[in-house]
């Protein structure tokens, strides 16, 4: 079955770039989201189609993805955006990372 | 497009769990609307979803005890997964999903399975 693979922690400093990272088998041939599911909350979807950001998602959230590889960036990181963030691809039903932990310290 | 969970919060061992989604907001048709859940310092587990006409998918690993139906008349869809022990505990969401996206999501349930 297929798999994504996603590091299980990142630490920055605030105002600092996040890159979190997605890996599968050509990952880049499928459409990837993310989700940011702060403790306690329910989880808020980030990015869909790899690249596109739901209305309300600040515009220091992108995405891209090539190859093996998605992305999830977060320009300029606040506090507020320590969370666990979970990518997402299709298979024949919805394949998601094991989540990175973001600390913003 | 609102989302709420409901159903009891504890569950003893070996019984069936029963959640039910509501929505409001928005029309129960024309979505697919899926189940999740988180267990303590684990990831995110798709538990299955169904679409508005009937037609369902359930996580290979999870589908010999669930069934997901859908009643359009109450804008409401509900999991039952029967046979439950303690690896079951977790907070339950309800979620929309369009196109391979998850768009809106429940605040989640905590269900505990204990004697």
């Amino acid at each position: 079955s297929y798999e994504v693979t996603q590091p299980p922690s990142l630490s920055v400093s605030p105002g600092q770039t996040a890159s979190i990272t997605c890996s599968g088998d050509n990952l880049g041939y499928k459409f990837v989201c993310w989700y940011q599911k702060r403790t306690g909350q329910s989880p808020v979807l980030v990015i869909y189609k790899n690249n596109k950001r739901p209305s309300g998602i600040p515009d220091r959230f992108s995405g891209s993805s090539s190859g093996n590889t998605a992305t999830l960036t977060i320009s300029g990181t606040q506090a507020m955006d320590e969370a666990d963030y979970f990518c997402q691809a299709w298979d024949i039903s919805p394949v998601f990372g094991g989540g990175t932990k973001l600390t913003v310290l | 497009v609102q989302l709420q969970e409901s159903g009891p919060g504890l569950v003893k061992p070996s019984e069936t769990l029963s959640l039910t989604c509501s929505v409001s907001g928005g029309s129960i048709s024309f979505s697919y609307w899926s189940w999740f859940r988180q267990s303590p310092g684990k990831g995110l587990e798709w538990i299955g979803y169904i679409y508005y006409n009937g037609i369902t998918n359930y996580n290979s690993s999870l589908e010999s005890r669930i069934t997901i139906s859908l009643d359009a008349s109450k804008n409401q869809f509900s999991l039952r997964m029967n046979s439950v022990t303690a690896a079951d505990t977790a907070v339950y969401y309800c979620a929309r999903m369009m196109d391979q996206v998850f768009y809106d999501w429940g605040q989640g349930t905590q269900v505990t399975v204990s004697s």
